[in-house]
């Protein structure tokens, strides 16, 4: 079983629309993240949570919010999707420590369409 | 703040040829360094990191990437390219200090053509 899941894997929906994304890990780490993923773009950072009670805003935070439900859940909602946010979504995990923990490890991914 | 550049957005090449995926980086303390590759339909999986030490460092797939601290560049080569390493490759880089929120460039798709 994969260590980093995502539901749903695909997502169609309308603008205005209340949208959630799940996130779940087994890896037993602390910190999760939010990532979208744009064509040229690359990566870009909207929430990262470095424990449970621990939630922080990336660089494109406005119009997303995050739910930390446990350790191992880090959910992200579209209060009310708009056609600028159809993307790829990507959840990642990391461990919290020393110097090693610098590896990330992201789930399959998530594609949203807005219509 | 830091950034990061990957020079190529498109990198086609024939099987068995040589190549180097060009990244460059900004920031004004010491950083960490990683390549992260997407194979099609796929998350990200790290593929090597610099965070200390030799400024060469090497994959188990046969990349390397040698940190130029002078040139800010941590460039990603192989000398023999196969078919399995069509993907895109995203450089990244973490700052010192910034609890390792990676900040990625707008990433390389390399096609390896028979």
């Amino acid at each position: 079983d994969a260590d980093v899941t995502q539901t749903p894997r695909n997502r169609i929906t309308k603008t205005g629309k209340r949208i959630m994304l799940e996130c779940s890990q087994t890896k037993g780490h602390d910190r999760m993240y939010w990532y979208r993923q744009d064509p040229g773009l690359g990566l870009r950072l909207i929430y990262y949570s470095f424990d449970v009670k621990d939630i922080n805003k990336g660089e494109i935070s406005d119009g997303y919010s995050v739910s930390r439900q446990a350790q191992a859940k880090f959910s992200l909602s579209l209060e009310s999707a708009i056609p600028n946010q159809t993307a790829l979504y990507f959840c990642a995990t990391s461990e919290t420590g020393t110097e090693t923990t610098d590896t990330q490890y992201f789930g399959p991914g998530t594609r949203l369409t807005v219509l | 703040a830091q950034s990061v550049t990957q020079l190529d957005s498109q990198v086609p090449v024939f099987e068995e040829a040589p190549v180097e995926l060009r990244c460059n980086y900004s920031s004004s303390v010491s950083v960490y360094l990683f390549w992260y590759v997407q194979y099609p339909n796929q998350g990200l999986q790290l593929l090597l990191k610099y965070l200390s030490g030799s400024t060469l460092v090497e994959s188990i797939n046969g990349f390397e990437a040698e940190f130029n601290k002078s040139q800010t560049s941590f460039h990603l080569r192989k000398p023999s390219v196969h078919i399995s390493d069509t993907a895109e490759y995203f450089c990244a880089v973490s700052e010192k200090g910034s609890n390792y929120k990676l900040t990625f460039g707008k990433g390389t798709l390399l096609t390896v053509n028979p």
